[in-house]
């Protein structure tokens, strides 16, 4: 299954984009990416996932490089809710049922 | 529009004791999920099922019991608790394997 690696945190200002790098240099052509956070010890909320084109939702933007070994996560106009620890994962394979490999993410900081 | 729903939220157990955590969701889920959270550290897969009478063991599965006898449910079942078991459960169920995985609010536990 492919690693992930983040930026241990950020910071950003509320109203800014907030820009999350994540590289997954070991990726293999089937394998999604996938973006979750969470807030403060909630339950992971998903924001977004892709596979090799670009994808938007009403979250958050998702960017992948055409060799697919990174991607970016933008929060186009971060609020203070947007606070929160942000997982960059590549979903495991049918051996672990697809199971998602949390590392220890990017704690994200907005602030005033 | 309940989701995923585990019971409880909070539970203090003494060394030796069982439990069963309770995981429910109404959204006809195949795929069920169990991870744990350590302080600080990213979520661990204990145990995983793609349907019902189907289970399988996670990264972590020592310690742990589960069963799928119907497709809303999924109990996790710890038999003789232990220290190391102090953790945050948080239960995850998908459509299929290409679906987002959705989460519960968790059930702290700790162990005495």
């Amino acid at each position: 299954d492919a690693k992930t690696t983040q930026p241990p945190s950020m910071d950003c200002a509320e109203g800014r984009a907030a820009n999350l790098p994540c590289n997954h240099s070991t990726i293999s052509g089937n394998e999604y990416v996938y973006w979750y956070r969470q807030i403060h010890s909630q339950g992971p909320q998903y924001i977004i996932h892709g596979l090799k084109n670009n994808e938007t939702n009403e979250m958050a933007s998702l960017i992948i490089t055409e060799d697919r070994k990174s991607s970016t996560l933008i929060l186009p106009h971060a609020t203070l809710r947007d606070t929160a620890v942000y997982y960059c994962i590549v979903r495991g394979g049918a051996n672990s049922g697809y199971a998602l490999n949390f590392g220890k993410g990017t704690s994200l900081l907005v602030t005033p | 529009n309940a989701g995923v729903t585990q019971t409880p939220k909070f539970r203090i157990l003494k060394i030796g004791q069982s439990m069963t955590l309770q995981c429910t969701q109404d959204m006809n889920h195949n795929y069920m999920y169990w991870y744990r959270q350590d302080p600080g550290m990213g979520l661990k897969l204990i145990y995983y099922s793609v349907g019902a009478g189907i289970t399988d063991k996670g990264e972590v599965p020592n310690g742990y019991n589960v069963s799928r006898s119907t497709t809303e449910d999924f109990p996790l079942r710890l038999e003789l608790a232990a220290p190391s078991q102090t953790s945050v459960y948080f239960c995850a169920s998908s459509y299929n394997s290409n679906q987002p995985q959705h989460f519960g609010d968790g059930t702290r536990l700790s162990i005495l």
